[in-house]
């Protein structure tokens, strides 16, 4: 089954406890991204990936950090997470022609930082 | 600078009343996709539809209709005959084309149908 998994799907830290979150997808894909949500402002892109070892910033990268080494995973580093991160994290990938397919959305991680 | 608004913050309709969630946007490239994503109460974002920038046709599908116009830059999604089920979040999301994947999503808009 086509999917994008990550983990954990919750999680309650401490401010500047350094945390990770995994992302895996298994089709195959080379674009990945990572999003947050956040009430009102809909999902916000943080970084994204076009292949193993190449990444750039989205819209919101501040206090992220994020790695390709291998084309099915790409996981979220917070190096020392603040409450303003709270949040409900998306990781997503796609191929890179959207002419025939889409985004796939993995389940979603809620953190909450103290 | 891409950028997606969709103005309705919430909307209630009563059940089997007809809804139209509206989607404006605003993008310098020519060639563009446009998507609809649905997110129920369980959290997991649903896909419902892609359109190509190319592609101006209307699409129907079941009680889900989209009506994309370039002209005025909007992507409306219209819900005919709302069930409860149909309570969910709705995003409006547009990407660009080529290489650079970047992806910007309007702020949504909660639906709730009430039976």
């Amino acid at each position: 089954e086509a999917q994008v998994t990550q983990n954990p799907r919750y999680l309650i830290t401490v401010t500047g406890k350094k945390l990770t979150v995994t992302c895996s997808q298994n089709m195959n894909h080379e674009y990945m991204s990572w999003y947050r949500q956040d009430p009102g402002l809909g999902l916000r892109q943080i970084y994204y990936s076009m292949n193993v070892e190449v990444t750039d910033k989205g819209d919101v990268p501040e206090g992220y950090k994020v790695s390709r080494k291998e084309k099915r995973n790409f996981p979220l580093i917070l190096e020392s997470p603040s409450p303003n991160q709270t949040s409900l994290y998306f990781c997503a990938s796609s191929p890179p022609d959207l002419g025939t397919d889409t985004q796939y959305f993995g389940p979603g991680t809620r953190l909450t930082v103290l | 600078a891409q950028k997606v608004t969709q103005a309705q913050t919430e909307i209630s309709v009563v059940e089997k009343e007809d809804v139209t969630l509206d989607c404006v946007y605003e993008t310098r490239d020519t060639t563009y996709y446009l998507f609809w994503y649905k997110q129920p109460p369980s959290g997991e974002l649903v896909f419902l539809i892609r359109r190509n920038s190319f592609d101006e046709q209307n699409e129907i599908s079941g009680r889900y209709s989209w009506n994309f116009q370039k002209s005025t830059s909007s992507f409306n999604f219209t819900i005919t005959a709302s069930q409860v089920v149909d309570s969910a979040v709705y995003f409006c999301a547009l990407r660009n084309s080529g290489g650079y994947q970047k992806v910007t999503f309007g702020t949504g808009t909660k639906l709730q149908v009430i039976p």
